[in-house]
């Protein structure tokens, strides 16, 4: 998993609620993701972000928000306007050398109860 | 967006045996990705093969990219039971400058012992 971390590993929701996950990366890496993953799925795009004070919406941002205040942070906020947040997420970050290779955190496992 | 497709879905082997899966997507690509995610864990970067190459080799796993039928394909030769895990393929489109992966919706291989 690199040098990025994610908190907490599982994390419970009631309906209603925003919840925040975490991720942190010691890589020095500009660009950070989140992304989606459901069951038997492939992964989806919620935000990304270049660089630090910008980020981007991806292919399921409703519902999402995040924010980039420091280079080593990107956290995710789940808001309740998610109408099906059971998911497991994942973040990961790429240096703006000459590779594309994301290097991913463990992940989050989300769960609505 | 998801534009890759990886086949098989599903691959059961035994120890000792290859295992082939493979990629197709649909624009023009600088670069492939192979990725591995072990069950309920990130994912992990194994190989990546760029548009002007047509075969790559790292240990026991060999790429080949076919740019003009658009597919790559990934084998694992001398499979181990601690292969088993989904193997995910993702592109970056050419034209994007946002530099975002496109990702498959990976295939599950399951090594017997």
């Amino acid at each position: 998993d690199g040098g990025i971390t994610q908190s907490p590993k599982y994390l419970f929701r009631k309906e209603g609620q925003n919840v925040t996950l975490s991720c942190e990366q010691n890589l020095n890496h500009d660009a950070m993701y989140w992304y989606r993953q459901d069951p038997g799925q492939g992964l989806r795009l919620i935000y990304y972000s270049q660089i630090v004070n910008d980020f981007q919406k991806g292919d399921i941002a409703e519902g999402y928000s995040v924010s980039r205040e420091k280079k080593e942070s990107f956290p995710l906020t789940v808001t309740s306007a998610q109408k099906n947040p059971t998911a497991f997420y994942l973040c990961a970050s790429r240096s703006t050398g000459d590779t594309d290779t994301q290097y991913f955190g463990p992940g989050t496992r989300l769960t609505v109860l | 967006s998801q534009q890759g497709e990886e086949d098989p879905q599903a691959l059961s082997i035994q120890e000792g045996e290859n295992a082939t899966m493979n990629c197709s997507y649909k624009t023009s690509i600088n670069n492939l990705q192979w990725y591995r995610q072990n069950s309920g864990r990130g994912l992990v970067h194994l190989i990546l093969i760029r548009s002007n190459e047509r075969e790559k080799h790292s240990g026991r796993l060999r790429v080949t990219l076919d740019t003009s039928k658009k597919s790559s394909s990934l084998l694992i030769t001398a499979s181990r039971a601690a292969d088993t895990a989904s193997y995910f393929c993702a592109t970056d489109a050419a034209l994007d400058s946002n530099y975002q992966l496109i990702w498959g919706a990976g295939t599950k291989l399951i090594i017997k012992p």
